[in-house]
This record gives C-alpha cells, structure tokens and sequence, in this order.
C-alpha cells in the first residue's frame, strides 16, 4: 500500500499567489482530512470529507481556503491569494468511515513558505 | 466538543529511564483514544490506540498506555526509553458515537538523553 500521496512537498511562493495542494487517500477509505501545522498553533483540522462530501469546514480561516474533492482518490486544498501567515506544513489524511475506530493515516506532509 | 490537554511542552529523559508523556481529555460519552508520533519532516505515524476492554493498551516500539476513566487520562509510556525515540508525541481523542473528528493534543516534544 502506497500510503497517503501529497504533493508537492515543498512550495515556496509569493505573496498574492495562488497554492494547490494535493492529496491521494488510500485506496479504499472513504474519509480523508486536511490539517495545518505550525509552531504556533500546533495541528488544527480545516475540513474533512465523508464520502466525497465536506461534513465540517468550520477549521477553514477564512474564504482564501477552498477545498475539494471530486472523486474518491484525489482532494485539492488551495489558498487564493496566499499570505505570509499561511506559512505552515498541511498534512492530509485519511481513514475507513464505519470501522468506527477514527484511526487515522498521514501523509508526509506539503510544506509551504509565503513570502 | 472534544479537547486534549497535554499539560507538558518537553519532556527529558535519560537513556533507559522510564518515559510517560501525559494527556487528559474531554469528550461526551466514552471515548476512543490514540497517540501519534512525528519524527522531522514527516507526518503523524499511529503508535497505540484504546478501543474499549483492557484500560492498558500495547502498542507499537514498546509503547504502552493506560486508560484510567475516572481521571479522564491516557498516559504514554515506555519503560526504557532510547535515544532514537525522542520525536514530537501527539494524543486524540473521538467520541465513541457520532462525528468521526479527531481531536489532537498540542503534542509534546520528547528529548532523550544519551
């Protein structure tokens, strides 16, 4: 099992850019989660999807974020325009909805830099 | 809603000595309960998990937790540390029925000492 795919691992942009940031779930689950990393506030969960539906986005700062998930195999989070604060590492994950025991898999994370 | 509180920033120890990293939680109804580990530059990996039954649960690297629901706690543990585990330790915590939201801890850095 390939694991939880996101790319790219590294961004570094301007400020007022636009950043995509994607995600490939393992194969087979059927929930998968952004989070957000920084020193300052530690893990802090954006949104998450059952089923291809956003259930909760009240993590999303503010109307700059967007994400998506058109099938069950890709998500995209992006930021339009970017800022410096949005500096962070985003992680995505995913799990199996209904084993009801909520683990869940990381990827390796999409670290970005605004400058 | 459910929280984590992972009362400690760093935790030191030395090679050998026990390590406990400690997490309280709040959560309505019984929980599900979890500790994470993140290495540099990685993401989160699943060490142990409390389901229900046993209130000590064996995980992965010799890690062990305790569940205790009167003290609303699940402590980390690992009776001798190694060097190679000092990493940034995440706790979380779910509600047993409904959303599937896992709440994460702060996380705590754990230093250990050669």
């Amino acid at each position: 099992d390939a694991g939880v795919i996101q790319s790219p691992r590294h961004e570094v942009t301007e400020m007022g850019q636009e950043v995509t940031l994607r995600c490939k779930p393992i194969s087979g689950h059927n929930s998968l989660f952004w989070y957000r990393q920084t020193m300052m506030r530690g893990l802090e969960l954006l949104i998450y999807f059952n089923n291809n539906v956003p259930i909760d986005d009240s993590g999303m700062p503010e109307d700059r974020f967007s994400a998506k998930m058109p099938n069950a195999s890709f998500s995209t989070l992006k930021i339009q325009p970017s800022e410096p604060r949005d500096s962070a590492v985003y992680f995505c994950a995913s799990s199996l909805l209904g084993q009801n025991t909520g683990e869940l898999f990381f990827g390796e994370g999409s670290r970005l830099t605004v400058l | 809603a459910q929280s984590v509180a992972q009362p400690e920033d760093q935790v030191n120890v030395a090679e050998g000595n026990p390590l406990t990293v400690k997490c309280t939680y709040s959560v309505s109804g019984n929980p599900y309960l979890f500790w994470y580990v993140q290495y540099p530059n990685r993401g989160l990996q699943f060490l142990l998990k409390y389901i229900t039954g046993d209130n000590l649960v064996k995980g992965s690297y010799g890690f062990e937790a305790e569940f205790n629901k009167s003290q609303t706690s699940f402590h980390l543990k690992k009776p001798s540390a190694l060097v190679s585990d000092s990493a940034l330790y995440f706790c979380a915590v779910r509600p047993y029925y409904g959303n599937n939201r896992l709440a994460f801890g702060k996380g705590n850095q754990v230093v250990v000492i050669p």
